[in-house]
């Protein structure tokens, strides 16, 4: 099974600063790395797909690179209504698992 | 627009059978497109993928829950249901359905895009 390491649990920010959260795979997934926003009581939203692509109507100030087994997750400058818990995702022969989750607050 | 709906008893006892359906509207389950899938959290932790369905009934099940998952499709009513059998009180969750982009490279790959709002399912006597 492939194992998902995400860092840190949990960030506190400032207004305005860049954050930046990564996720380790336990082996090389290629490009198959997804990333979920979640604020409370809600749904998970997906905000990037296949390690760097936009979902569609999610701001720019969101963004993701990485391939292989280390990814990058950055919100160039955040934001009150960024607030919430983020999650990545990778996808082993159609089974899927999720990182612990990074928690954002703000300052 | 795209809706998925959870259904189900919230409340279900020890070693019984937790069963949820999920209708989808606004879009056909018999979409080649995609898969169609379960996800839970329980309160106060993180996500876990519990399984997919395609429409034709092949399924992807997560290997942590062993035998006790049977995730379900019924293209007429567009709707797919699970059954966790066995339950305890660590299955106590809130459980999205989600539908799976589906697309193949070098081999099957999806991921999950529009969610259910969930349900939360307590296990207790």
């Amino acid at each position: 099974d492939i194992q998902m390491t995400q860092s840190p649990s949990s960030l506190s920010a400032s207004v305005g600063d860049r954050v930046t959260i990564t996720c380790q795979a336990s082996q090389d997934i290629s490009n198959y790395l997804n990333w979920y926003q979640q604020k409370p009581g809600k749904a998970p939203k997906l905000l990037i797909y296949d390690a760097s692509n936009l979902e569609t109507g999610v701001p720019s100030r969101f963004s993701g690179s990485g391939s292989g087994t280390d990814f990058t997750f950055t919100i160039s400058s955040l934001q009150p209504e960024d607030i919430g818990t983020y999650y990545c995702q990778q996808d082993d022969n159609l089974r899927l698992t999720f990182g612990g989750g990074t928690k954002v607050e703000i300052k | 627009q795209l809706q998925l709906q959870e259904s189900g008893p919230g409340l279900v006892k020890p070693s019984e059978t937790l069963s949820l359906t999920c209708t989808v509207s606004g879009g056909s389950i018999s979409s080649s497109s995609y898969y169609w899938g379960w996800i839970r959290q329980p309160p106060g932790k993180g996500l876990e993928w519990i399984g997919s369905i395609y429409y034709s009934g092949s399924t992807y099940n997560n290997p942590s829950l062993k035998s006790r998952v049977t995730i379900s499709v019924d293209t007429s009513k567009n709707q797919f249901s699970l059954k966790l059998s066995s339950v305890t009180a660590a299955d106590t969750a809130v459980y999205y359905c989600a539908r799976h982009v589906y697309y193949y490279d070098t081999s099957g790959y999806y991921y999950p895009d529009y969610w259910g709002q969930g349900t939360l399912v307590t296990v207790s006597s």
